[in-house]
């Protein structure tokens, strides 16, 4: 089983709509999630973490965690088409002091003038 | 400009050459990690260095060979690779080696093996 598990895509949404993103990983003990945004042959960007349990807003971003579940998601609302990109979710798995971060493999986000 | 510079940004080998990935920092930051980024697959950590010392190694053929001299500083040499070794190869800080703290990433070597 893969620890962390995104749906590849792509996700094509029209613009002005509500893009979600989500994610599942396996490891329960996982505590920091973080989201990324990486467009085509640049790096990965930072745009979104989250700790506890609960939804996380900045500005049209929108990151929420069930621990229980064992899911987190990402929302983009007034989606535009400069969000088109792969988004990566990461997660790391352990409370331990070795900061081992998995990422899932990226869902695709297609914004659609 | 994230903060992180990677060169060169595109190196192209052959197997039996020896090269070197350069990654240098200007954030602050005391942690530097390498990753691996195939076509279709996840990003794979590679090494994570904490205020110079080396405190992860992700089972990394020995072909690639991890150096920091120093917290701002972060190197990968490599040697007699292989064609699987075509990837893009990402570098990244942090404050520190903990939990909490995000990474911010340099734009990539994109490697290829002939």
């Amino acid at each position: 089983q893969k620890e962390v598990e995104q749906n590849s895509g792509p996700l094509s949404v029209p613009e002005g709509a509500i893009a979600s993103l989500n994610c599942t990983y396996s490891d329960r003990v996982s505590q920091s999630f973080f989201w990324y945004r990486q467009y085509s042959g640049k790096s990965p960007e930072l745009i979104m973490s989250i700790y506890s349990n609960g939804d996380k807003e900045d500005g049209r971003f929108t990151a929420q965690l069930n621990k229980a579940s064992q899911y987190v998601s990402l929302l983009i609302r007034d989606s535009q088409p400069s969000d088109s990109a792969t988004y990566l979710c990461a997660v790391n798995p352990r409370m331990d002091s070795s900061y081992k971060l998995i990422f899932g493999s990226g869902t695709r986000l297609l914004v659609r003038p | 400009e994230t903060g992180v510079t990677q060169t060169p940004r595109h190196l192209v080998m052959g197997m039996t050459n020896k090269k070197s990935l350069k990654c240098e920092q200007h954030l602050g930051h005391n942690a530097m990690y390498w990753y691996k980024q195939s076509a279709k697959k996840p990003l794979e950590l590679m090494f994570v260095y904490n205020f110079k010392e080396q405190t992860e190694n992700n089972s990394v053929p020995s072909r690639f060979s991890p150096e920091c001299p120093n917290s701002s500083h972060l190197f990968l040499h490599l040697h007699t690779l292989q064609p699987e070794d075509s990837a893009l190869y990402l570098c990244a800080s942090s404050q520190e080696d903990r939990t909490n703290q995000p990474q911010h990433f340099g734009d990539g070597t994109r490697l290829s093996i002939l």
